[in-house]
């Protein structure tokens, strides 16, 4: 089966520019989550959808990041005003809701901003 | 909420030597724990997912058992290899799944020749 697949791959911007990553999850996949892996970190949760719903948007800087998944299938991640602070390798995941099903990643998104 | 906490940040060892990395959970509800591994400039990859009380789950030479009574599913191995060397990370999901996957601080492993 196809995994998770997100895009770009790779992001370079300057401070203040937007950037919006993609993620299509498994089929059939009902929860989606978004995390931002600093460099030597673990992954730290933004954002997680049971179908379209957002179920937790708690971590998610809302002045600036806003995630969507309307469709409750694909995903779109975007930061509008970008910080150095924000350079770090965005993750996608999806999972079913059947809890005994771990998550899988995408090969995520590597953000730089200078 | 959910938490979990993984003591070792680091840890070193020579190739051929045994190795467990220690995993500990609190959460209100039943709980799915996993064992991710991370390589160099990779996603995340699933290593293990716990099955029921006291039952022991293998994958590629690793293995883990989870105990609800010490809230605990530590990874171990019994003969670390050079291309082991990884961030290894503990992850749990309740049943209520109102926080989805919570992860570890995360344990980097280094084996050397």
């Amino acid at each position: 089966e196809a995994g998770v697949t997100q895009s770009p791959r790779y992001a370079v911007l300057q401070e203040g520019q937007a950037v919006s990553f993609w993620c299509d999850p498994i089929s059939g996949h009902d929860t989606l989550y978004w995390y931002q892996q600093p460099r030597d970190q673990g992954p730290q949760l933004l954002v997680y959808f049971r179908d379209e719903a957002v179920i937790d948007n708690s971590q998610l800087p809302s002045d600036r990041f806003s995630a969507v998944r309307p469709k409750g299938t694909n995903s779109t991640l975007k930061i509008q005003s970008a910080k150095q602070g924000d350079t770090a390798t965005y993750l996608c995941a999806s999972g079913s809701g059947n809890n005994n099903q771990a998550p899988l990643f995408g090969e995520g998104t590597r953000l730089s901003v200078l | 909420g959910d938490s979990v906490t993984q003591t070792e940040g680091l840890v070193t060892l020579t190739k051929g030597l045994p190795v467990m990395l220690n995993c500990t959970y609190q959460t209100t509800y039943s709980p799915f724990l996993f064992w991710y591994v991370q390589h160099l400039n990779e996603a995340p990859k699933l290593l293990l997912k716990s099955s029921t009380d006291n039952k022991r789950t293998e994958h590629q030479g690793f293995y883990a058992t989870l105990h609800k009574s010490s809230s605990s599913f530590h990874l171990q191995k019994s003969s670390v290899q050079l291309s082991d060397s990884a961030l290894y990370f503990c992850a749990l999901i309740g049943n209520n799944y109102a926080q989805g996957l919570t992860f570890g601080l995360g344990t980097r492993v280094s084996v050397f020749p």
